[in-house]
């Protein structure tokens, strides 16, 4: 059972790069979620998709950009990095959006230089 | 406004020993769901427990017990007859009305042999 799948777990990027990390669920879930985690902190939604076709802000969305591409996936893209987008992101999914979530991607340690 | 408190940073027990991780939350919803995940020292989240708001029963796991106390606004974890394996950092969580989790800031748990 694959669960929830993120791509990739490592990735260093410099100042104004831009990427996209990638998340797949294989689950059938409605919802999917992404988080970032930093040092001493609990995570915090970047943002969510209740359903296919619909996605929106959580917490922190300044500078992220997200597209559920189809009911297994959704990805989260970083236009122009900043060190301050150094974290360790998880991707998440769950039955529903009033359901929490449940299940957790290993994540993704990016550090921006 | 929504917030989740765990004012335990890091416990340290010996091994057998009983340990209780506190959780404390706000909210003015009547409809909320709460939770607890164990983050353990490889990285990934594991969802452990869900309990709504109107459901105020004590939860047994085994050797993981819950209490939930809505007079006090507590979600409280305990780990009975603690092990190696336990030590890990343990997050709570509060969903309210605007299906976004809500996260305490973690508590580390170290069990010593």
């Amino acid at each position: 059972n694959a669960g929830v799948t993120q791509t990739p777990k490592f990735q260093v990027l410099k100042t104004g790069q831009s990427m996209t990390l990638q998340c797949a669920q294989d689950m059938n879930h409605n919802s999917m979620y992404w988080y970032r985690q930093d040092p001493g902190m609990g995570l915090r939604l970047i943002y969510y998709s209740a359903s296919e076709g619909t996605t929106d802000k959580g917490e922190v969305p300044n500078g992220y950009n997200v597209s559920r591409l189809n009911k297994r996936e959704f990805s989260l893209r970083l236009e122009s990095a900043a060190p301050s987008q150094t974290s360790v992101y998880f991707c998440a999914s769950s039955e529903a959006v009033d359901r929490g979530t449940a299940f957790f991607g290993q994540g993704t340690r990016l550090t921006v230089v | 406004a929504q917030k989740v408190t765990q004012a335990q940073t890091e416990i340290s027990v010996v091994e057998k020993e009983d340990v209780t991780l506190d959780c404390v939350y706000e909210t003015r919803d009547t409809t909320y769901y709460l939770f607890w995940y164990k983050q353990p020292p490889s990285g990934e989240l594991v969802f452990l427990i869900r309990r709504n708001s109107f459901d105020e029963q004590n939860e047994i796991s085994g050797r993981y017990s819950w209490n939930f106390q809505k007079s006090t606004s507590s979600f409280n974890f305990t780990i009975t007859a603690s092990q190696v394996v336990d030590s890990a950092v343990y997050f709570c969580a509060l969903l309210g009305s605007n299906y976004q989790l809500i996260w305490g800031a973690g508590t580390k748990l170290i069990i010593k042999p």
